[in-house]
């Protein structure tokens, strides 16, 4: 079975401030990870995924993260951040014993502040 | 193009009541999944259509949950005998189901409130 940690609930920083949220996973056989985005009263969206090759990859509003297969992490980075930021992420990952459903992390609020 | 889109937005109902929540999925996507969101528990999987084939059902709590898709597009997931701890946020995603990594769209979700 695959599980996911996300270890912080919450992360307060401050507007053009670097920001790291951290995700490890368990699974026994190869992953695709993705993190999703929950704007407030809103619905979840992919930020971005990580399927094979390289093992960074970006998205569109300057987020990245980075697939570490030797310490089962993909944390997100962002070098820095806006107030427009401020959310809820979630890591997930699906693998194929788990029938292509999503495993997602508890959450991770990111509120920034100005 | 049209988004996953779900109805009703809210839902709140008494307990033991029987409730519907319909997801009309994006059009041209054949796997069509069915989440929870709720405080104590997160983000949870319930069940998991592709297709003509047999659902998986492996997520759904008890028997009182149950869904359907019908025509290979809109699903509903019904709740018998709602109680409490049924309040959450329902998901429902939609994917083109062609590989394990494609992306899953989400609808904005139905929040159940059960008094």
């Amino acid at each position: 079975a695959q599980s996911v940690t996300q270890l912080d609930s919450q992360v307060p920083v401050f507007e053009e401030a670097p920001v790291e949220l951290r995700c490890n996973y368990s699974s026994s056989v190869s992953v695709y990870l993705f993190w999703y985005v929950q704007y407030p009263n809103q619905g979840l969206q992919l930020l971005l995924k990580y399927l094979s090759g390289s093992t960074l990859v970006e998205s569109i509003n300057g987020f990245e993260a980075e697939f570490n297969k030797s310490q089962t992490s993909f944390h997100l980075r962002k070098p820095s951040v806006h107030i427009s930021d401020t959310a809820e992420y979630f890591c997930a990952v699906s693998d194929r014993s788990s029938a292509r459903q999503l495993t997602f992390g508890s959450g991770t609020q990111l509120t920034v502040l100005p | 193009g049209a988004g996953v889109s779900q109805s009703p937005s809210n839902k709140v109902t008494e307990k033991g009541k029987d409730v519907e929540l319909r997801c009309d999925p994006i059009s041209g996507h054949t796997a069509l999944y069915w989440y929870r969101q709720s405080l104590g528990q997160g983000l949870e999987f319930l069940i998991y259509f592709q297709g003509n084939s047999a659902p998986d059902k492996s997520g759904l709590p008890s028997d009182r949950f149950s869904a359907e898709r019908t025509g290979g597009s809109v699903s509903t997931l019904t709740i018998q005998r709602t109680q409490q701890e049924d309040s959450a946020v329902y998901l429902c995603a939609s994917s083109f189901g062609l590989a394990y990594s494609d992306t899953q769209y989400f609808g904005p979700g139905t929040r159940l409130t059960v008094l």
